[in-house]
C-alpha cells in the first residue's frame, strides 16, 4: 500500500519567508509525527497529532512554527518569517494509533532558506 | 528524561565481516527501542525493534539487536556486511510523553561504510 508521502520534496526560500509543508499519512493511521533532521542537532521531535485531542507542542522550537491536521489526515507545517538555521530536513511520520510505537516515515522535505 | 548515545559517528567495515553498531540509551522506564536506516536522501526504514519478550531481536536484511537491560544497551550487528549495507543508521527509543505520544529520541546516527 501507499507509504507517508511528503511535499514538497525540496524547497529553497528566502530568509524571511513563510514556507508550508505537507504530509500525507497512511491511510487509517491516527497518529502522526513531525521531526526535524539537521547537522547540528541530528533529529528532533516537533509535534504529535492523535485523533482529535490536542497535539503535543512539545518539541516546537520557537512560535514561528505551528501545525495543523486537517479531518484527521493530512498535515500541514508552517513556518514563518523563516531564518537561516531554519535549513534541514523535515520528516513526518504516522503510526496505527496513539498507542502504537511503530512510526513510518515519509521521504522528507528539503528546506533550504538563503 | 530519555537520551541516546551512539559510539562513533562512523564506522568502516570490509565487505563480509562483522557489522557491530553500538547504542546505548537511559530511560526512566522500560523503553521501547528501536533501529532505522537511512539511505542518502531517503527517509528512515525501520530496521527492527524490541517492546517485551525475547532480549534478541531480528530484523530486515539479515540484522539483529540484543537488549541487554543491565548494561542498558541495543547493540545492532550482522554476522556478513554487504555494500548494500552503506547507509546511516540510527538508534531510537520511544516512552510515552505525559502528552499521551511515542515520540522517538534518537541518538546521533552511525555512518557505515563497507570496503569491497
Amino acid at each position: 500500500g501507499a507509504g507517508v508521502s511528503q511535499s514538497p520534496s525540496n524547497k529553497v526560500t528566502e530568509k524571511g519567508k513563510d514556507v508550508e509543508l505537507r504530509c500525507d499519512p497512511i491511510s487509517g493511521h491516527t497518529a502522526l509525527y513531525w521531526y526535524r533532521q539537521s547537522l547540528g542537532q541530528g533529529l528532533e521531535f516537533l509535534i504529535y497529532f492523535q485523533g482529535n485531542s490536542a497535539p503535543d507542542k512539545s518539541g516546537l522550537p520557537s512560535d514561528r512554527f505551528s501545525a495543523e491536521r486537517t479531518g484527521g489526515s493530512v498535515s500541514t507545517l508552517t513556518i514563518q518569517r523563516t531564518q537561516q538555521e531554519d535549513s534541514a530536513v523535515y520528516l513526518c511520520a504516522s503510526s496505527l494509533s496513539g498507542r502504537s510505537y511503530e512510526q513510518y516515515f515519509g521521504p522528507g522535505t528539503r528546506l533550504t532558506v538563503t | 528524561a530519555q537520551s541516546v548515545t551512539q559510539l562513533g559517528s562512523h564506522v568502516s567495515v570490509s565487505e563480509g565481516a562483522l557489522v557491530l553498531l553500538r547504542c546505548n540509551y537511559s530511560s526512566s522506564v522500560p523503553p521501547y527501542l528501536f533501529w532505522y536506516v537511512q539511505y542518502p536522501n531517503q527517509g528512515l526504514q525501520l530496521l527492527l525493534k524490541y517492546t517485551t519478550g525475547a532480549t534478541l531481536v531480528k530484523g530486515i536484511n539479515g540484522f539483529e539487536a540484543e537488549f541487554k537491560k543491565s548494561e542498558t544497551s541495543f547493540h545492532l550487528t550482522k554476522p556478513s556486511a554487504h555494500m548494500s549495507d552503506a547507509a546511516e543508521y540510527f538508534c531510537a527509543v520511544s516512552e510515552r510523553s505525559g502528552a499521551g505520544s511515542y515520540q522517538l529520541t534518537f541518538g546521533k546516527g552511525t555512518k557505515l561504510s563497507v570496503i569491497p
